[in-house]
């Protein structure tokens, strides 16, 4: 069965302290990764994607996560967090033998001052 | 930047009222999609929706619900008989093909 799982359901951390939001895959075909955003009382935003290419993908606002087709990982990072990214994160996975979306359970990011 | 529209923003309805919740996906998109998120759960897959029609849907996509394309522009999903346990955020999503799904701000269903 295809699935998504983030280990963490929360992750507290303090400004400026690096962080690593961990989400593992199942998998039996190729598939697009994606980092979710969603800021309290908001929708869901793009963070990042990998659809193929360079395994190391950055966003705008300092994250990057790396697709580790060995391991079936995709973890976020950041080198140094901010309160502002304090937000629930999502991992989602679309298995290229469909086109649908699965998510993980999420990871909430508080980052505290 | 276009982007996906989603209305009303908040529905408040008695159990057992249908209601009908309502997205403009971006203009040259061609899939469709419909999640829901629980307070405080998981973003959940409810249907898929491609060439006018259902390409995929999930466990909780039931005779209750269902979706529809009524024109060029919109893109709906109804629930005929809420109950409590409906309550929750739905999400609806577009993608041109095989890419990134852009959601939309969501409506948050209140089965009373």
């Amino acid at each position: 069965a295809q699935s998504v799982t983030q280990l963490d359901s929360q992750v507290p951390v303090f400004e400026e302290a690096p962080v690593e939001l961990r989400c593992n895959y199942s998998s039996s075909v190729s598939v697009y990764l994606f980092w979710y955003v969603q800021y309290p009382n908001q929708g869901l935003q793009l963070l990042l994607k990998y659809l193929s290419g360079s395994t190391l993908v950055e966003s705008i606002n300092g994250f990057e996560a790396e697709f580790n087709k060995s391991q079936t990982s995709f973890h976020l990072r950041k080198p140094s967090v901010h309160i502002s990214d304090t937000a629930e994160y999502f991992c989602a996975v679309v298995w290229n033998n469909n086109n649908d979306m699965r998510f993980g359970a999420g990871t909430r990011l508080t980052v505290k001052p | 930047e276009p982007e996906v529209t989603q209305t009303p923003s908040h529905q408040v309805t008695q159990m057992g009222q249908e209601v009908i919740l309502r997205c403009v996906p971006i203009s040259n998109h061609l899939y469709f999609y419909w999640y829901r998120q629980i307070l405080g759960q998981k973003v959940e897959f409810l249907v898929s929706f491609y060439n006018n029609e259902i390409s995929e849907k999930s466990e909780i996509f039931d005779d209750q619900f269902s979706v529809e394309r009524p024109d060029g522009s919109n893109f709906t999903l109804k629930i005929r008989s809420t109950k409590l346990e409906d309550s929750a955020m739905y999400f609806c999503a577009s993608t041109q093909v095989l890419d990134t799904q852009y959601f939309g701000p969501g409506t948050r269903l209140t089965v009373l």
